[in-house]
């Protein structure tokens, strides 16, 4: 049962424009998301992230979106780069029960020149 | 240390075998946590540590995989008679406390079973 998906498994991007990484959950105990940057032979870094109680967190270039009726969050880069380019993952958890990091399968992101 | 801290970053081992995995969280973090990524897959959380105690331990695939961890600091994870299907990175993170915030990655250990 995967509680965190991300159906989109590849992303191409020119640079300069806006890249837009969606992610759904269906558990409704989650109430903080995150979004974690891989790249290759590396460990996922953390990004961002965003309690349930906002529906907007902005750092720079990225900005969180969190619609909870929806069950959807999503990060926005803008402008993209081609150091963007990685895989993406989103990742909630719950304050209560389990707590660590439920992780989506990821979002190859390809920033083009 | 600096940061999350995992030994060795490969391992290359004979079907069968039992193989042991490192990992130095960062000072301080009570909580600990691993996760594995096979092949085209995402993150798969195996287990997770507060203080040395495991609250958590259904994400391990098999009772040939334990994990302990000692003095709140160092964690190590143990697959005995590797199969093939254990071939993955696996991950290490560690976290303030346990709950809702971000947690830390070392660079994995990629095990290869042959």
């Amino acid at each position: 049962d995967q509680q965190v998906k991300q159906n989109s498994p590849s992303l191409s991007v020119q640079e300069g424009r806006i890249s837009i990484l969606n992610c759904d959950y269906t558990n409704s105990m989650f109430d903080y998301f995150l979004w974690y940057k891989k790249y290759p032979a590396e460990g996922p870094t953390f990004l961002i992230s965003i309690s349930s109680i906002k529906d907007k967190n902005e750092d720079g270039r990225f900005t969180v979106f969190l619609n909870k009726s929806a069950k959807h969050l999503s990060l926005h880069i803008v402008p993209s780069q081609p150091g963007d380019s990685a895989v993406y993952f989103c990742a909630a958890s719950a304050n209560t029960g389990r707590r660590a990091l439920t992780f989506g399968s990821g979002t190859r992101l390809q920033v083009q020149p | 240390g600096a940061g999350v801290s995992q030994s060795p970053s490969n391992k290359v081992t004979e079907k069968g075998k039992d193989v042991e995995l490192r990992c130095d969280p960062i000072s301080g973090h009570t909580a600990l946590y691993w996760y594995r990524q096979s092949l085209g897959q995402g993150l798969e959380f195996l287990i997770y540590f507060q203080g040395n105690s495991a609250p958590d331990k259904s994400g391990l695939p098999s009772d040939r995989f334990s994990a302990e961890r000692t003095g709140g600091s160092v964690s190590t994870l143990t697959i005995q008679r590797t199969q093939q299907e254990d071939s993955a990175v696996y991950l290490c993170a560690s976290s303030l406390s346990y709950g809702n915030t971000e947690a830390f990655f070392g660079q994995g250990t990629r095990l290869t079973v042959v």
